[in-house]
């Protein structure tokens, strides 16, 4: 099993471009988050989805979309990339069958973005 | 809305036993849970705690207590391959997981 993987591993956009960002996992899971982390600031929450066809707003969700059509798939969107998203983005999948659902999360290795 | 507070870094020696602590603030509270990241590499889970007391995994173990909101994660005989970041996470139920902003653990020989 490959678990959580992620694509691209790296990225650099010009100010105003867009992209998607592409998670995948291969654990059958109900839930998957996107966060990204800034040096200092921990991981913060963008957008997740406790199942196909549903998301919900994190604590960071401004400038982001998201979409999960397929449950093993979660798409973080980009639609005009500013300098103040460059971070280093995990997506990460958990099952609600074990430790109250939101506890043991799996993570994939990033996608590290930079915007000029 | 809910906050935690752990310290930034800790520097132990190989061989030492270091605790790190966390405290939050939250309303409502199902578990904390600790987190293992290498730099570059993605986080990894290591523990969960719902009830109070201390959870034994191997050389790690993490304790809670829900009346003080606190918790602490303990590394007993440390190995160079400790040093990492070690993140608190709080669960309130329906809210997915809000992490701290970690702290560094440096192990010196």
């Amino acid at each position: 099993n490959a678990g959580v993987t992620q694509t691209p591993k790296f990225r650099v956009l010009k100010t105003g471009q867009s992209m998607t960002l592409l998670c995948a996992q291969d654990m059958n899971h109900e839930y998957m988050y996107w966060y990204r982390q800034d040096p200092g600031m921990g991981l913060r929450l963008i957008h997740y989805s406790v199942g196909e066809g549903t998301t919900a707003k994190g604590e960071v969700p401004d400038g982001y979309n998201v979409s999960r059509l397929k449950k093993q798939n979660f798409l973080l969107g980009l639609e005009s990339a500013a300098p103040s998203q460059t971070s280093v983005y995990f997506c990460a999948s958990s099952s609600p069958a074990k430790r109250a659902s939101y506890n043991e999360q799996f993570f994939g290795p990033g996608t590290r973005l930079t915007v000029l | 809305g809910q906050s935690l507070e752990q310290p930034s870094e800790v520097t132990a020696v190989e061989g030492a036993i270091v605790q790190i602590n966390c405290t939050y603030q939250t309303s409502g509270f199902y578990g904390l849970s600790w987190y293992q990241q290498h730099d570059g590499g993605a986080p990894t889970f290591l523990s969960y705690n719902a009830l109070d007391g201390l959870e034994e995994t191997g050389r790690f173990s993490s304790f809670l207590s829900r009346s003080d909101s606190y918790g602490y994660l303990l590394l007993q005989e440390l190995q160079m391959k400790d040093s990492a970041s070690y993140f608190c996470a709080v669960n309130s139920g329906n809210t997915p997981l809000v992490f701290g902003k970690g702290t560094r653990l440096s192990v010196i020989a």
